[in-house]
C-alpha cells in the first residue's frame, strides 16, 4: 500500500528562523514528488516539483530534497515569515499521475 | 491566468437534493481534476479527465457523478448524498495528466455540507 509520512505533525518556530520538515513515501512505481503549501480552508499551492532524478529543487525560501534510493525528501524554509504559517504537504506522483498526499505538517511561525 | 475558478464556496443541500459543483480553467490545460478534503485530513484524489475523457475513477460511490462538457469545464453532480460527505471539495488542472512535471493549480474549493 502506498505510504506518505511526514514529521513533525506541527512545529512552532520563530519568525527569521529556518526549519526543516521531513517526507518518507512508499509511493511505486514513483515518477515525480510535489510539495505543497495549504492554508486552512484553501486550495493546496504549489512550492516543488522533482522527478525521480532530481536531487533538489529551490523556490524563493523554498529548497526541497529528494533521495528516490531511500524514498525521503525534505523541505527547508529558510528566514521564516508570519506568512509562512500553513500546513506543508508532501505528494509523491506514480506513473499514472496520481498523487498520494501526506497528512503535512502544521508550520506556525510566531513573532 | 493560472487560475483554477470553483462555484459555489459553500454549498449545504438535504439529502434528497440535487446539486452540481462547476469548475473551471482557462489555462489550455487538459487534465482536470477532483479532489475531496475532510478537516484535517490530506485531499483525497476522486477523479482524472484527460482530453475530456474520465481517466481515473477512485472508486468513488455513483452518488458523485462527474461531467467534462469541454477542455475548460469539470462539473461534480451531486445527488443522495449522506452526512459523511460534508467536506471540501478541490478542483484541479494541469498541462497534462500528472505523469510528470507538470504543475498541479488547485482552485478554492467548494465547502459542502450535507443536512
Amino acid at each position: 500500500k502506498n505510504q506518505v509520512e511526514q514529521s513533525p505533525q506541527s512545529l512552532i518556530i520563530l519568525e527569521g528562523k529556518n526549519c526543516t520538515l521531513q517526507c518518507n513515501y512508499t509511493v511505486s512505481p514513483f515518477s515525480n514528488l510535489r510539495w505543497y503549501k495549504q492554508d486552512t480552508g484553501r486550495g493546496p499551492v504549489s512550492l516543488t516539483i522533482m522527478t525521480f532524478s532530481e536531487n533538489t529543487k529551490s523556490n524563493g525560501r523554498y529548497t526541497a530534497t529528494l533521495d528516490a534510493d531511500t524514498k525521503q525528501s525534505s523541505l527547508h524554509i529558510t528566514a521564516s515569515q508570519l506568512s509562512d504559517s500553513a500546513s506543508y504537504i508532501c505528494a509523491p506522483g506514480d506513473s499514472w499521475g496520481k498523487l498520494q498526499f501526506g497528512a503535512g505538517t502544521q508550520v506556525v511561525v510566531t513573532p | 491566468d493560472t487560475e483554477v475558478t470553483q462555484t459555489p464556496k459553500h454549498l449545504v443541500m438535504g439529502m434528497t437534493n440535487k446539486k452540481s459543483l462547476k469548475c473551471e480553467q482557462h489555462m489550455g490545460h487538459r487534465a482536470m481534476y477532483w479532489y475531496k478534503q475532510k478537516a484535517k485530513k490530506p485531499p483525497e484524489l476522486m477523479f482524472v479527465y484527460s482530453y475530456e475523457k474520465l481517466s481515473i475513477n477512485e472508486s468513488v460511490p455513483s452518488r458523485f457523478s462527474p461531467e467534462c462538457p469541454n477542455s475548460s469545464l469539470l462539473n461534480l453532480h451531486l445527488h443522495a448524498l449522506q452526512p459523511e460527505d460534508s467536506a471540501l471539495y478541490l478542483c484541479a488542472s494541469s498541462h497534462q495528466q500528472a505523469t510528470s512535471g507538470n504543475t498541479i493549480y488547485f482552485g478554492e474549493g467548494s465547502w459542502l455540507t450535507v443536512v
